[in-house]
């Protein structure tokens, strides 16, 4: 069975640039999250979603971020213009209702 | 605010000699505590949840424990392969939904 995955795995980009990572959850999860771990600190939440609808936001850092998750399956997350403190491993990660939740391999961001 | 903290920063072993790492959390309610494994370059890797006080889960020469305020993850005789950064996290049960929020890791070298 497929895990989770995650496009691109690495992308340099330009201040001001944008930047869209994508994530394909596990067959069958409905719960969809996205995670960042930024140089030093410790993985953080950013936002969850249960088939097409966002449960849970809380982490989102500011509105340059944008997740979505058209038709419940896989979720794109734009980051609209990007900044150099958005540098860093976004993690996806999915989940049954309940269940372990389990991660991709990341999408490393550089902004330069 | 839920908060996980990991120690040591870093473990340095020779194969064999076993140890244990420490994961201290302070949480509203407890809904669950999760191990991960994190190699260089990739995702988290789930090894164990616990959800009460005075559960073990084992897993080769891996061991978790979880008391009110802590977790351990007993490593029994470690080989090179068991190099990694070991992640702490937890499930709050205010936050309804399936948050995670992570400690800063234990990096494990073990050498032949």
């Amino acid at each position: 069975e497929a895990g989770v995955t995650q496009f691109p795995s690495h992308s340099v980009i330009e201040k001001g640039q944008t930047v869209t990572l994508r994530c394909d959850p596990i067959s069958g999860h409905d719960n969809l999250y996205w995670y960042r771990r930024v140089m030093g600190k410790e993985i953080k939440f950013l936002l969850h979603f249960v088939k097409e609808s966002k449960q849970d936001e809380s982490g989102m850092p500011n509105n340059r971020f944008l997740a979505e998750r058209t038709g419940g399956t896989y979720s794109t997350l734009k980051v609209q213009p990007a900044e150099l403190e958005d540098s860093g491993v976004y993690f996806c990660a999915s989940s049954l209702p309940g269940n372990t939740i389990y991660f991709g391999e990341g999408s490393w961001l550089t902004v330069v | 605010e839920d908060q996980v903290t990991q120690s040591p920063e870093a473990l340095r072993l020779q194969e064999g000699e076993s140890s244990s790492l420490n994961c201290s959390y302070t949480v509203s309610g407890l809904r669950g505590l999760f191990w991960y494994r994190q190699d260089p370059g990739k995702g988290p890797e789930f090894l164990f949840t616990l959800y009460s006080a005075g559960e073990e889960k084992e897993k080769e020469r891996l061991k978790a424990t979880l008391t009110k305020k802590e977790s351990f993850l007993h490593i029994t005789a470690p080989k090179p392969e068991d190099s990694a950064t070991y992640l702490c996290a937890v499930q709050a049960m205010n936050t309804g939904f399936q948050k995670l929020v992570f400690g800063t890791g234990t990096r494990l070298l073990v050498s032949p």
